[in-house]
């Protein structure tokens, strides 16, 4: 099956510091991944859509100079949190959509999730 | 907007015992429905899916879920459980502007031996 990692699995990091967060897709390409936040009892909330090649899409309310999203090839994204505050501490989960040609056929709209990154901002 | 809640936070059950997850999602028309499975530790895995036909999806390791469009319900069923079920269950609709999922809060099933 597809999988995806993100690395690393857990961080922590002081306030003011930024953290970079790694998601890639190991045996397929993905023209799309998406980055979820969860918080604790809460369910996964997209932050923002990930693009091959140009500008992620972000949701209202997720500021786009603090949450730095770069998908510079077709098997890795990466989500940088720049000058880190504990009010970010949380999950972050990303996941990515096969394009729908290729080898192994993909079912359409299928997503894979990487294992998510516990971010803990002292 | 889309959106999908989950009636139960926590359901604790004993081996054996038959699991109904409560899933119903705001607003009708097409619809394409998930449910999730997160083990401790580990990443999200798809259970099963619909996006038409019988309502009634097979999914796998026993689960199935059947969709009532009447009642904008996507319940998720297994008639037995084993321990090794215990997870957390998240219920989700493709709806987002992006073609992203939009979740439900999650059920956390604990199955005691």
């Amino acid at each position: 099956g597809a999988v995806v990692s993100q690395h690393p699995s857990r961080v922590i990091c002081k306030s003011g510091t930024s953290v970079k967060i790694e998601c890639r897709s190991l045996d397929f390409q993905a023209t799309t991944m998406f980055w979820y936040r969860q918080f604790p009892k809460q369910s996964l909330m997209l932050m923002a859509t990930s693009n091959e090649g140009s500008k992620a899409t972000y949701e209202q309310g997720v500021e786009k100079d603090k949450f730095l999203i770069n998908h510079a090839s077709l098997t890795l994204s990466t989500l940088t949190v720049t000058s880190a505050h504990p009010e970010d501490s949380s999950f972050y989960i990303c996941s990515a959509q096969p394009e729908l040609a290729g080898d192994p056929p993909f079912s359409y709209n299928e997503q894979f999730f990487g294992p998510g990154t516990r971010l803990t901002v002292l | 907007a889309q959106s999908v809640s989950q009636h139960n936070h926590h359901v604790i059950l004993s081996e054996a015992a038959s699991l109904e997850l409560g899933c119903n999602y705001s607003y009708g028309g097409t619809v394409n429905l998930f449910w999730y499975v997160q083990y401790p530790g580990q990443h999200l895995q798809l259970l099963l899916k619909y996006f038409s036909g019988d309502p009634l999806v097979k999914g796998i390791k026993g689960f199935e879920a059947e969709f009532i469009k009447s009642k904008f319900s996507f319940n998720l069923r297994k008639p037995s459980v084993q321990w090794s079920d215990t997870a957390e269950y998240f219920c989700a609709v493709l709806g987002g502007s992006q073609g992203n999922l939009i979740f439900g809060k999650g059920t956390k099933l604990s199955v005691k031996p």
